[in-house]
């Protein structure tokens, strides 16, 4: 069975500060998709990464960046220097090749200023 | 940019009457779906949607729930008979491509209240 588990209902940290959420993945199929989608207060849903099972490179784009290790089905997303803007619902999702992606329950983050 | 757009943007419905949530997909895009997301919980793959029928689609989505594509561009999800569980957002998405590394370009959903 295929699952996303994100194990952090919330976080809150104070502007300026790195902030990490966690996403740990469940799946047979050696080829797969993981997803991070942000979720602001207004409520759409903000593609932010793509990353398939064969590619184990860690990724950057500017304040943000995700590090994958299959080796722990880990794909965690980690916010440097975070801003009040970055306030949302984050949500890591996997896909195994169908049509249905998968999503974990979200990490709230709360930005303070 | 082009983007997913849905209508309405929130809709009340009472016990038991049916509801047609609308989707305009990107217009190049080949692929649809729509998820669920009951308030403050995951958001649920419902259904996908290709070449007029539907390609895969959830536990969820059983017989309440029809999808369809009226004419070229819009893309509707009916749920007859709603009940008060049905209350959620409703998102529908596109893509150009089936391919699960294609990105799914999501609208900015609907919310449905029963009530």
């Amino acid at each position: 069975a295929q699952k996303v588990t994100q194990a952090q209902t919330e976080i809150s940290v104070v502007e300026k500060e790195d902030v990490t959420l966690d996403c740990v993945y469940e799946t047979r199929d050696t080829t797969y998709y993981l997803f991070w989608y942000k979720q602001p207060p207004s409520g759409e849903l903000v593609f932010l990464i793509r990353r398939n099972s064969f590619d184990e490179q860690n990724e950057i784009s500017g304040r943000y960046s995700w590090n994958f290790q299959k080796s722990t089905s880990s794909f965690n997303f980690t916010i440097t220097a975070s801003q009040v803007v970055d306030s949302a619902v984050y949500f890591c999702a996997l896909n195994t090749g169908g049509f249905k992606t998968i999503f974990g329950a979200g990490t709230r983050l709360f930005v303070k200023a | 940019e082009p983007e997913v757009t849905q209508t309405p943007s929130h809709q009340v419905t009472q016990m038991g009457q049916e509801v047609i949530l609308r989707c305009v997909p990107i217009s190049n895009h080949l692929y649809f779906y729509w998820y669920r997301q009951i308030l403050g919980q995951k958001v649920e793959f419902l259904v996908s949607f290709y070449n007029n029928e539907i390609s895969e689609k959830s536990e969820i989505f059983d017989d309440q729930f029809s999808v369809e594509r009226p004419d070229g561009s819009n893309f509707t999800l009916k749920i007859r008979s709603t009940k008060l569980e049905d209350s959620a957002m409703y998102f529908c998405a596109s893509s150009y491509s089936g391919r699960p590394d294609n990105e799914q370009f999501f609208g900015p959903g609907t919310r449905l209240t029963v009530l």
